[in-house]
């Protein structure tokens, strides 16, 4: 069975670091795209990035671009969002999914960042 | 960046009834389109890729058809657990992009 089970909620201060994962299981890691996906309180998706982790290709949307790093470590199926100083518009719930497709998803990481 | 317009923002009908949603692409993006549905605290759902092929465990009163920049997603007859948020997504061209949704809310 194929599952994305994400870190955990978070609550942090403006400009404090922070890095999110997403574990994988039931299927080949490196041979799968994983995406990242935002949304704010009450609002739509945002896609914000990709990462092929079988050999790390990342791809952003220009919305995020300089505003998260995505890495992965395919030796522990696990992808990563890192942020280096949040501020209180990082405020959302941020999904993993995996592929193009968006064909499985996490459960969602809660991130809060308020002072 | 493609950017794709979902009309409308909300529809209301009543269960049993059929739903038409519609997704436009500012560019042709062949058939590289899906459909995901959201209920209030999930994670979103795939229920349709490749513009027309229902994923996994979808019921079949879920249809979705179109190419290039217009398509649609049809649910036949509404049940109960059909109201929801759903998305279209592109995946035709980087940076991948969503639509703003519709909200299908009971009459």
């Amino acid at each position: 069975e194929v599952q994305l089970v994400q870190s955990g909620a978070e609550v942090k201060k403006p400009g404090e670091s922070l890095k999110i994962s997403c574990k994988g299981s039931g299927y080949s890691f490196s041979n799968y795209w994983i995406a990242w996906v935002r949304q704010m309180p009450g609002k739509g998706l945002e896609w914000m990035g990709i990462i092929y982790p079988g050999d790390s290709d990342t791809r952003y949307s220009p919305s995020f671009q300089g505003q998260v790093i995505i890495s992965a470590d395919k030796s522990i199926s696990t992808a990563y969002l890192q942020w280096n100083s949040l501020k209180a518009s990082d405020t959302a719930m941020y999904y993993c999914a995996r592929s193009s497709k968006l064909d499985y998803w996490g459960q969602g990481t809660l991130v809060t960042v308020s002072s | 960046e493609i950017v794709m317009t979902q009309s409308p923002a909300t529809l209301s009908v009543s269960p049993g009834e059929r739903a038409t949603l519609s997704c436009r692409a500012s560019q042709s993006l062949s058939s590289n389109l899906a459909w995901y549905q959201q209920k209030p605290g999930q994670a979103p759902n795939l229920l349709i890729y490749d513009a027309s092929t229902r994923a996994t465990g979808v019921p079949a009163r879920f249809s979705g058809s179109g190419s290039g920049t217009e398509f649609t997603l049809t649910i036949s007859s509404l049940q109960s657990e059909d109201f929801a948020v759903y998305y279209c997504q592109q995946y035709n061209n980087w940076p991948r992009t969503f639509g703003q949704g519709t909200k299908v809310e009971i009459k």
